[in-house]
């Protein structure tokens, strides 16, 4: 069974701090979604990363993809309430389905 | 371009009756996956449809069931509810089931069982 354990759970920060969420794995995805989901919502695709090494930059968050595969991270810098969310990894397990994580619920404190 | 819909929004269902769920591919996509989140978790893979055959199934009871029809739009169906069946259910649509798997989700519909 791949199973991606996100860390932390839970994180609460002030506006203008940097910030990174995990995403681990044992187990080697084909690539790795990065998803942001608001209350009452479904998830927001933010990116895909497809390439062991793979760096890819939005704005103000920077995703990269492990050499081997198994893990991931999202760093936001000088974080903004806006950022408030949860965040979601999720690897693609063959072709049919993504596997989640469990999330990392954000709160950016103004 | 139209994104995924999802009907009904929020829905209330008694242990033992059945539910249908539906859903609106976005327009080009012809894979839909279905979801459950649970409270405080992660989504859960139900099953995908691929041109109006299943094409992948997680680890939920044969009472959950589902459809693709000729348009691409998708039903899941939940028999005999249980009060753990309480969730978020999402659905996913992508092109194909070729890589890099990326799924644009519906807003969900929200069931709560009683």
């Amino acid at each position: 069974t791949q199973l991606l354990e996100q860390s932390p759970q839970f994180l609460s920060i002030q506006e203008g701090e940097n910030l990174t969420v995990y995403c681990n794995s044992s187990s080697v995805f084909s690539s790795l979604q990065w998803y942001r989901q608001e209350p009452g919502e479904g998830p927001v695709l933010l990116v895909t990363v497809v390439t062991g090494g793979e760096v890819k930059k939005l704005k103000r968050l920077t995703f990269q993809f492990g050499d081997a595969r198994k893990d991931s991270s999202l760093h936001i810098t000088a974080a903004q309430p806006g950022d408030t969310g949860l965040y979601l990894c999720a690897g693609a397990a063959g072709a049919q389905k993504l596997v989640f994580g469990q999330g990392t619920r954000l709160t950016i404190n103004p | 371009e139209t994104g995924v819909t999802q009907s009904p929004t929020h829905l209330i269902k008694t242990r033992g009756q059945q539910v249908t769920l539906r859903c609106s591919s976005q327009s080009g996509h012809n894979t839909v996956s279905w979801y459950q989140q649970a409270l405080g978790q992660g989504p859960q893979f139900i099953f995908q449809y691929y041109r109006e055959e299943e094409n992948g199934r997680g680890n939920f009871p044969p009472r959950f069931s589902g459809l693709q029809f000729p348009n691409y739009s998708s039903e899941l169906n939940v028999n005999a509810l249980e009060l753990d069946d309480s969730a978020l259910y999402l659905c996913a649509s992508s092109l194909d089931v070729g890589g890099p798997y990326e799924q644009y989700f519906g807003p969900g519909t929200r069931l709560t069982v009683t």
